[in-house]
């Protein structure tokens, strides 16, 4: 069965690092979004990504992150200077054409110290 | 904007247990409705989804029926195992009212005990 894979598992990194975190959607699907869910809470939209351009953006997605798909397989989060509160884990998801629900990948868990 | 008021958890039952998690939601357009499961160090997983009034979706024994009148997904299981422990989300997604992200609850954690 295909699946959304994420890169890596667990990252720990030093405040004012820059991180990219990976995601392999499904191949034929053509939407795709970055979620996070910080420790206990609900999971949070941050930006969704379609015809290789930001779509949607919560008001989390600020100047700090990015997002690309630099190949057709691979879609990034970069977090350009991290910060304590970036600490969480991040799910990468994608939707295809005809489907109403998403396909998460199992996470990428971001620790910022 | 759009928000999905979930039911508080932790919630604990025995094994054979009737299991409801209440979810109320708040949208401009009509929304699609939503279950999703996250089993302990894993992804999140759809377990349900109902895409317009009165449907009912269901999945390993779970069922949960779109109420537009209450604006209610409520997620029931009649008989629980040890098995579903987990962390319950509902969520909405709004494509009518413009957006196709989604929106989740806060989450209710599940433990069942044998």
């Amino acid at each position: 069965e295909p699946e959304v894979t994420q890169t890596p598992s667990h990252q720990v990194t030093q405040m004012g690092q820059e991180v990219i975190l990976r995601c392999v959607p499904i191949s034929n699907h053509l939407y795709f979004y970055w979620y996070r869910q910080i420790l206990g809470q609900k999971v949070e939209f941050l930006v969704s990504f379609y015809n290789n351009e930001i779509s949607e953006k919560s008001e989390i997605f600020d100047d700090q992150f990015s997002v690309e798909r630099p190949d057709g397989s691979n879609f990034t989060l970069k977090i350009r200077s991290t910060k304590l509160e970036d600490s969480a884990m991040y799910f990468c998801a994608s939707t295809g054409i005809g489907y109403t629900e998403a396909f998460f990948g199992q996470g990428t868990r971001l620790t910022v110290v | 904007g759009d928000s999905v008021t979930q039911m508080e958890g932790p919630v604990t039952l025995s094994e054979e247990a009737f299991l409801t998690i209440n979810c109320t939601y708040t949208a401009t357009g009509y929304p699609s409705l939503f279950w999703y499961v996250q089993y302990p160090g894993e992804g999140l997983q759809l377990l349900l989804k109902a895409t317009k009034a009165d449907d009912k979706g269901s999945n390993k024994g779970f069922e949960a029926t779109y109420r537009k009148e209450t604006t209610s997904f409520h997620l029931e299981k009649g008989s629980v195992q040890v098995s579903d422990s987990a962390v319950y989300f509902c969520a909405l997604s709004d494509l009518q009212g413009g957006s196709e992200k989604l929106v989740f609850g806060k989450g209710t954690k599940l433990t069942v005990n044998p």
